[in-house]
Formats: C-alpha cells, structure tokens, sequence
C-alpha cells in the first residue's frame, strides 16, 4: 500500500543534543510538509517542500531545519532541541498538482514522538 | 498561525447515537477535510470536499461544504466505540496550505 513513513516513532534526546527525524513515502508526491504537535492542539505546519524548493513558516525557529534529498524522502533537523521542542512530530504530502483538484489533500505519516530530558 | 473556530471543543456520547460537528471561518476556502486523530497517531483523511454545497458520505459519516464557503459539519451516524478520537476539520483557501480547525474530541461510552 502507498504510504507515508516516520522513522523512528519515538525519539528520546537529550537537552541540546542535535537530533533527526525522517520520513519517507511511497505515494510520489510532489509536495512533503513538517508539522509540530503539541498535546490537545492541532498541527503546526514547520515549512514544507515543492519539489526541491523549499518553503519556510514565518515563525518556524532557526533550530529547526529540513533537507529533501530526493522525491521520496524528507528529513527534519533540530540542532540544539529544548524542552520546549518536546512534541508529536508529523510528516504529510500532497500531490501538489494543480490541475488535480484532489491536490490539496495532505496524507500524514502516523508522526515521531520527540522527549527531550 | 490563523485557526478554524471547530465546535463543540468534546462530546461525550453513548453508543448509537449520531453526532454532529462543525467548523466556521471568517474567510472562505475552496477545499473542506475532515481528519480524525487517534492517540498516538496521525490525522487520517476521512472525507474532502471540494464544491460550496456539496454533501459526500463515507459510511456512517457525512460531511458538507457549506453554501459560504465559510463553514462545513461532519455527521457520524450511530457512533460505536472505535469512532473514539479528536476529530479536525482543515480548510485550504487560494494556497495549498491546511488552516486546522481547534479540533473536536469525541469519547463514546456503551
């Protein structure tokens, strides 16, 4: 079955220490976006990539950082985490295609818990 | 970031009953999605709309995009234990991104 992916599902740092998420999907998309979820709240969307250009949220912090090497894959970069970066990490995409009217549907991995101690 | 106002904020239902959420904005949007989260999880699309006044069913749950373009409620009728979950609606206006709504929290009891 064509899927978003998130590796690992729980991620455990420590205060400072820089950490990765990933995430992968099988569904050719064109678009892949990073949420922040924190408990009882809806996602806040990171940023987000088209293709390899990649698009920024105005109040997303510096520490935050992604790189798409490829079509399929999206990693997610915090550089010194604090404890307020402890949250549900979601990955989603879209196929972005305008002409497509289903192009705005967003398809979540089933997300990343980060800790931070 | 700006947010759907989503209501009622929980529900606390017993099984069989029907249930009815719905989410407004002051700015109209071209595309409704309904998600349901479960603990642990992500969002999982239930139902999208696409035309003001359209109305698209998905089992025991219906959605419409309302005449507006500034509203859209989810219906689950006879709900059963496993519709246990927080329920978002998400709208998209001329940009392809999500606004979410505050989300609906729905816990069934038997």
């Amino acid at each position: 079955d064509a899927m978003v992916i998130q590796n690992p599902r729980y991620q455990v740092t420590q205060f400072g220490k820089p950490v990765t998420l990933s995430c992968s999907q099988t569904l050719n998309h064109n678009v892949m976006y990073w949420y922040q979820q924190k408990s009882s709240q809806a996602p806040k969307l990171l940023f987000h990539y088209y293709d390899k250009d990649f698009n920024n949220e105005a109040d997303t912090p510096d520490n935050f950082q992604s790189r798409r090497p490829n079509t399929s894959f999206c990693f997610l970069d915090i550089r010194s985490p604090g404890l307020g970066d402890a949250a549900m990490y979601l990955c989603a995409t879209s196929r972005g295609t305008v002409r497509d009217s289903r192009h705005n549907e967003q398809f979540f991995g089933p997300g990343t818990r980060l800790t931070v101690l | 970031g700006q947010q759907l106002n989503q209501s009622p904020q929980s529900m606390f239902i017993q099984e069989g009953e029907d249930v009815s959420m719905n989410c407004t904005s002051s700015s109209i949007f071209n595309t409704w999605l309904w998600y349901k989260q479960d603990p642990g999880e992500g969002p999982v699309l239930l139902i999208a709309l696409y035309k003001a006044g359209e109305l698209t069913s998905n089992g025991r749950l219906t959605a419409q995009f309302g005449i507006t373009r500034k509203d859209s409620f989810l219906n689950i009728s006879a709900s059963i234990p496993s519709d246990v979950g927080i329920y978002f609606c998400a709208g998209t206006g001329t940009a392809s991104k999500l606004t979410f709504g505050t989300g609906t929290r729905l816990q069934v009891t038997l």
